[in-house]
């Protein structure tokens, strides 16, 4: 069974740096891209970033771009998300997703909330 | 970017009847088009990939149609669980893009 385990989030003040990781099990994780997905509270999906599954090639919104940074561990099967300089508009609950044929997202994490506040 | 658009923003609709929801791309997205149903709280569920193949477990009366800018999503009897967000989305061109999705509710 393909199970994507979400840590890191949280409460951070605007300015402030957080590191997402997802823990990867059931299935090869060194074989399959891997994304990340937000959702500001009610409101729509956003994709944020996509890693390759070498981690040779990264993807971002350009909302992000300069300030997160996607990586992952394929030796442990997790995924990361570095994300600096965050603001008010970085807050939503934030998911990693399995990609398929890079192209769709065919699993996904149970989310973190992450609220950038003062 | 590709934007897609989704419509109706509101369905309103009875268990047991057919749902047709419908997604526009700006340009071209060929087939590589995804739809995922949402519930509150939820992580959203992969229903179909590539416009028209079900998701592994996605029950036969959820299917897909349609290439290039127009998309649909069609389920054939609304059954109780049914009543969710719905949204697509492309993966054509980077930036991966989803619709801002329609809300299928109980009428």
């Amino acid at each position: 069974e393909v199970q994507l385990l979400q840590s890191g989030g949280g409460l951070i003040q605007p300015g402030g740096s957080l590191r997402l990781s997802c823990a990867a099990s059931g299935f090869t994780f060194s074989s399959y891209a891997m994304s990340w997905v937000r959702q500001a509270p009610g409101k729509g999906l956003e994709w944020v970033s996509t890693v390759s599954a070498y981690g040779d090639l990264t993807y971002y919104a350009d909302s992000v771009k300069g300030r997160f940074t996607i990586s992952r561990d394929n030796s442990n099967d997790t995924l990361f998300l570095q994300m600096n300089s965050l603001r008010a508009e970085d807050t939503a609950v934030y998911h990693c997703a399995k990609m398929v044929s890079v192209a769709a997202l065919d699993h996904w994490g149970q989310g973190t909330l992450v609220t950038v506040s003062s | 970017e590709i934007v897609l658009t989704q419509s109706p923003a509101t369905l309103s609709l009875s268990p047991g009847e057919r749902a047709t929801l419908s997604c526009r791309a700006s340009q071209s997205v060929s087939s590589y088009l995804a739809w995922y149903q949402q519930k509150p709280g939820q992580a959203p569920r992969l229903l179909i990939y590539h416009a028209s193949n079900r998701a592994t477990g996605i029950p036969a009366r959820f299917s897909g149609s349609g290439s290039g800018t127009d998309f649909t999503l069609t389920i054939s009897s609304l059954e109780p669980e049914d009543f969710a967000v719905y949204y697509c989305q492309q993966r054509s061109n980077w930036p991966l893009t989803f619709g801002g999705g329609t809300q299928v509710e109980i009428k």
